[in-house]
């Protein structure tokens, strides 16, 4: 089993900055198998990058995705007010999916 | 556009069988190459993957779950379905429907709270 560890637990930062979350795996993962998501309370995931850096359909370019191997990044560039959000790496291998445990974005 | 909607019992009984029933609208659960999951999430937790099915009924699930899920499909319906055996309360959660695509889940369904108690 993939376990994905993502860091920092808890961001904080202002709008208007740059914001960098970083997603690591237990062991190597295809590019083309991880992806991001953001969720809001009380909402569903969004998905938001797919195949490591491909952006999802109608995700702002503010949001870029990076890595290979075991170490994956999710940039924001210039966070806007409703980016604030938890943030979630997942993996797919060997017929199963993981959740990294999630990235609180929060407003500084 | 493609939707989900999760529907189920909200309450269920410790050492009962949680079974909930995603709906497809707006498109054929057969058309393309798509499998469909299941995934819930504990109140104030992470995201967990139960298992996913393909419109032929081929499955994969968590093994931290395999002895005690079902996922199966009615493409007549277009929807396809949860069983959950014997459940205890660590199994209280929202749980979503969601399709994948790409290696990933492109559309979810807004989820349905189940609380075992």
């Amino acid at each position: 089993e993939v376990v994905l560890t993502q860091s920092p637990g808890t961001l904080s930062l202002s709008p208007g900055e740059r914001a960098t979350l970083s997603c690591r795996a237990s062991q190597s993962v295809s590019s083309s198998y991880l992806a991001w998501y953001q969720q809001k309370p009380g909402q569903a995931p969004r998905l938001l990058i797919y195949g490591a850096s491909s952006r999802a359909t109608g995700i702002p370019d503010r949001f870029s995705g990076s890595g290979s191997g075991t170490d994956f990044t999710l940039t924001i560039s210039r966070l806007e007010p409703e980016d604030f959000a938890m943030y979630y790496c997942q993996q797919f291998g060997s017929s199963q999916y993981s959740f990294g445990q999630g990235t609180k974005l929060e407003i500084k | 556009q493609v939707q989900l909607q999760e529907s189920g019992p909200g309450l269920v009984k410790p050492s009962q069988t949680l079974s909930l029933t995603c709906t497809v609208s707006g498109g054929s659960i057969s058309s393309g190459s798509y499998y469909w999951s299941w995934i819930r999430q504990p109140a104030g937790k992470g995201l967990e993957w139960i298992g996913r099915i393909y419109t032929s009924g081929s499955t994969n699930y968590n093994p931290s779950l395999k002895s005690r899920v079902t996922i199966s499909v009615d493409t007549s319906e277009n929807q396809f379905s949860l069983k959950l055996s014997s459940v205890t309360v660590a199994d209280t959660a929202v749980y979503y429907c969601a399709r994948n695509w790409n290696y990933a889940f492109d559309i979810w369904g807004q989820g349905t709270m189940v609380t075992v108690s």
